[in-house]
C-alpha cells in the first residue's frame, strides 16, 4: 500500500525552528517529485515546496523562500522540511505529498496525513 | 502567481441531483506544447487529507466513481457531480499546476 506518514509536528515559539520527515513506502521513492502543502486552520490550501526525484531541483513558495529548505533521503525513502524564522503565520497543518511522476507540473496523487505545526506566542 | 477562484463557496444539492463547481483561473492552464490543461480537482471531507480526483482538467484518477467529472479548457474549468451521493459531502478544490502551484479557495457540497 503507498503510504506517507509524517512526523515532527509540534507547539514552537516565533523565531524558532522546526524539521518535518515524511516517511514514504510502497512506491519507489526516487522515481517521485515530492512536495509539502500546508493548510491553516479552517483555511484553504497552500503549496509550500517541492523537489525532483533526485533532490537536485528544488522549489518554494514566496512565503517560505530562505526560510524553508526542502530535502530527501531516498536511501531512507524519507522527505524533509526544515522550517527556520517561524512566524505566526506559518501555523498549519502540513501534509506531505506525492507528485504523480518526476515532474512537479503534475497533480499530487498521494497525501500523509498531516502534521501539525502550532507557534506559541 | 496564477489566481484560483471557485464558485460557488458553498452549495446545497438534493441527494441524487447534479451538483456543479466552477473554477477559474487568472491565466490559460493549457500547455501549447502538449495541448493539456494544468488543471486538478481535489476532495477533503473533515479531518482528512485532499484526495485526488481528476488531473488533467478531466482525467479521473483511478477509483474515483463515474458520476465524477471534469471538464473545460484554457481558464474555466468545472466539476460535476451527476448524481449527489451522501458520501460526496465534502469540500472540493481546483489546483493549477501550470506555474507555480495554486489552489482555488474551495467549495462546500452539503446535502440539501
Amino acid at each position: 500500500e503507498v503510504q506517507l506518514l509524517e512526523s515532527g509536528g509540534t507547539l514552537v515559539q516565533p523565531g524558532g525552528s522546526l524539521r518535518l520527515s515524511c516517511a514514504a513506502s510502497g512506491f519507489t521513492f526516487s522515481s517521485y517529485a515530492m512536495s509539502w502543502v500546508r493548510q491553516a486552520p479552517g483555511k484553504g490550501l497552500e503549496w509550500v515546496s517541492g523537489l525532483s526525484g533526485s533532490g537536485g531541483s528544488t522549489y518554494y513558495a514566496d512565503s517560505v523562500k530562505g526560510r524553508f529548505t526542502i530535502s530527501r533521503d531516498n536511501s531512507k525513502n524519507t522527505l524533509y522540511l526544515q522550517m527556520n524564522s517561524l512566524r505566526a503565520e506559518d501555523t498549519a497543518v502540513y501534509y506531505c505529498a506525492k507528485f504523480r511522476s518526476n515532474s512537479i507540473n503534475d497533480a499530487f496523487d498521494i497525501w500523509g496525513q498531516g502534521t501539525m505545526v502550532t507557534m506559541s506566542s | 502567481d496564477i489566481v484560483m477562484t471557485q464558485s460557488p463557496d458553498s452549495l446545497a444539492v438534493s441527494l441524487g441531483e447534479r451538483a456543479t463547481i466552477n473554477c477559474k483561473s487568472s491565466q490559460s492552464v493549457l500547455h501549447s506544447s502538449n495541448n493539456k490543461n494544468y488543471l486538478a480537482w481535489y476532495q477533503q471531507k473533515p479531518g482528512q487529507p485532499p484526495k485526488l480526483l481528476i488531473y488533467w482538467a478531466s482525467t479521473r484518477e483511478s477509483g474515483v466513481p463515474d458520476r465524477i467529472s471534469g471538464s473545460g479548457s484554457g481558464t474555466d474549468f468545472t466539476l460535476t457531480i451527476s448524481s449527489l451521493q451522501a458520501e460526496d459531502v465534502a469540500v472540493y478544490f481546483c489546483q493549477q499546476y501550470y506555474s507555480g502551484r495554486t489552489f482555488g479557495q474551495g467549495t462546500k457540497v452539503e446535502i440539501k
